[in-house]
């Protein structure tokens, strides 16, 4: 399987900040990387698809970069409802689909 | 308006059985692949296996700790995705979601695993 690991495990900010996380695959997966975000009690929601592009409905505030093995998602301004936990997936190998291990980003 | 709403989660005792439903409306369930993700108490998000449509064959994957255990299955006739699961153990307490993706082009390619819709989740607990 291919592994995902992200950094930091957790992260606190402040509203306005500026955030990156950090997704390393085991192996090149080429673009096939997506994040989402989750709330407490709820279901994830997907924000970006193929390494950069937005889902619709996603704030501009929300970017990805990367290729290979190592990605980034970057949030440019906090806002108060962005404090949620994160997680990237590779779709690379679709017959082991697999998950970061999450990023709690929490209200400094 | 896609909704994904699954049933039939509960307490079961290892080695025990449960089936799960989604009930799937808003999209044209049978050209989608259905995808089953789990999460323990506290923890992260983990793969469990698809189903892709008929269409592309209809065939089935799965995720390791499952393999052999889980039997995802579908009926397009009533628009419900099962997930049946055996040899139940601790190790399986989670909360389960139903998924699926209504398919992105990028770079030529249809990605199917992108997953834009959920369920609400049901929780499984495995516990003596």
């Amino acid at each position: 399987d291919i592994q995902m690991t992200q950094s930091p495990s957790s992260l606190s900010a402040s509203v306005g900040d500026r955030v990156t996380i950090t997704c390393r695959a085991s192996q090149s997966i080429s673009s096939f990387l997506n994040w989402y975000q989750q709330k407490p009690g709820k279901a994830p929601r997907l924000l970006i698809y193929a390494v950069s592009t937005l889902q619709s409905g996603v704030p501009s505030r929300f970017s990805g970069s990367g290729s290979g093995t190592d990605f980034t998602l970057t949030i440019s301004s906090l806002q108060p409802e962005d404090f949620s936990t994160y997680y990237c997936q590779q779709s690379y190998n679709s017959l082991s689909i697999t998950f970061g291990q999450g990023t709690r980003l929490e209200i400094k | 308006e896609v909704q994904l709403v699954e049933s039939g989660g509960g307490l079961v005792k290892p080695g025990g059985s449960l089936r799960l439903s989604c009930a799937a409306s808003g999209f044209t369930f049978s050209n989608a692949w259905m995808t089953w993700v789990r999460q323990a108490p506290g923890k992260g998000l983990e793969w469990v296996g698809r189903i892709k449509s008929k269409t592309d064959g209809g065939t089935t994957d799965y995720a390791a700790p499952v393999k052999g255990r889980f039997t995802i299955s579908r009926d397009d006739s009533k628009n419900t995705l099962y997930l049946q699961m055996n040899s139940l153990n601790t190790e399986d307490t989670a909360v389960y979601y139903c998924t699926s993706s209504r398919g992105f082009f990028w770079s030529g390619f249809l990605e199917r695993d992108a997953f834009d819709f959920w369920g609400q989740g049901t929780m499984v607990t495995v516990s003596s």
